[in-house]
């Protein structure tokens, strides 16, 4: 079975490009999750979806994120203007979830941005 | 969700068991000790995840006590391939509302095993 998907690997841009994040879940999984990673603040959750529904974003630094998830394989994490302090590893992680239960989350590899 | 607390880095011989506390003396009833793991570079992994019973899979052992207060992975024959933070997590296993929710990182144990 193929695992959560993550492109790009790697990504380089200036400061106020944007940059445009894509994660494609397990399949069947119904529950979507993006987290980020910095040395200074470690692994911390950004915005989770249920159903292509978008539930908590309380995590989202500011305004500058945005996230979207147009169906159940697809969803995008967009930094517009990006800033040089939005560097970081982006995870996107997924889980199913039914019955009231909380399933285990399956991260992807990550994407490692770099912004100059 | 329960605050954790576990030592910030470990060693351990290649070979031998090791094994990870964590503490978790606030928990509340319906929380569940999860493990995950991140080898450098790389996602955070899944290892086992447990209520009150000790559980084993094929990659770990989880114990907790009695008064799951704590609990301790187990990995029995560790590699360097072992090499990885190991998080240690509390959660509410069910939801309400809105569905599942996010994972609560803390800065978890640098596990070292040495060759």
């Amino acid at each position: 079975d193929a695992g959560v998907i993550q492109s790009p690997r790697h990504e380089v841009t200036e400061m106020g490009q944007e940059v445009t994040l894509r994660c494609k879940p397990i399949s069947g999984h119904n529950s979507l999750f993006w987290y980020r990673q910095t040395m200074m603040r470690g692994l911390e959750l950004l915005i989770y979806f249920n159903n292509n529904v978008p539930i908590d974003d309380s995590g989202m630094p500011e305004d500058r994120f945005s996230a979207k998830m147009p169906n159940a394989s697809f969803s995008t994490l967009k930094i517009q203007p990006s800033e040089p302090r939005d560097s970081a590893v982006y995870f996107c992680a997924s889980s199913l979830s039914r019955g009231g239960r909380k399933d285990t989350q399956y991260f992807g590899p990550g994407t490692r941005l770099t912004v100059l | 969700d329960a605050k954790t607390t576990q030592p910030p880095s470990m060693d351990c011989a290649e070979g031998r068991a090791a094994n990870l506390p964590c503490n978790h003396s606030t928990i509340s009833g319906n929380e569940y000790v999860y493990w995950y793991r991140q080898i450098h570079s790389q996602g955070p992994q899944y290892i086992i995840h447990g209520l009150k019973n000790n559980e084993t899979n094929e990659m770990a052992s989880l114990i907790i006590t009695e008064d799951r207060k704590s609990s301790t992975l187990i990995l029995p024959h560790a590699t360097l391939r072992d090499t990885a933070v190991y998080y240690c997590i509390v959660r509410v296993d069910f939801y309400s509302g809105g569905g599942a929710d996010g994972l609560t990182f803390g800065k978890g144990t640098h596990l070292i095993i040495q060759p």
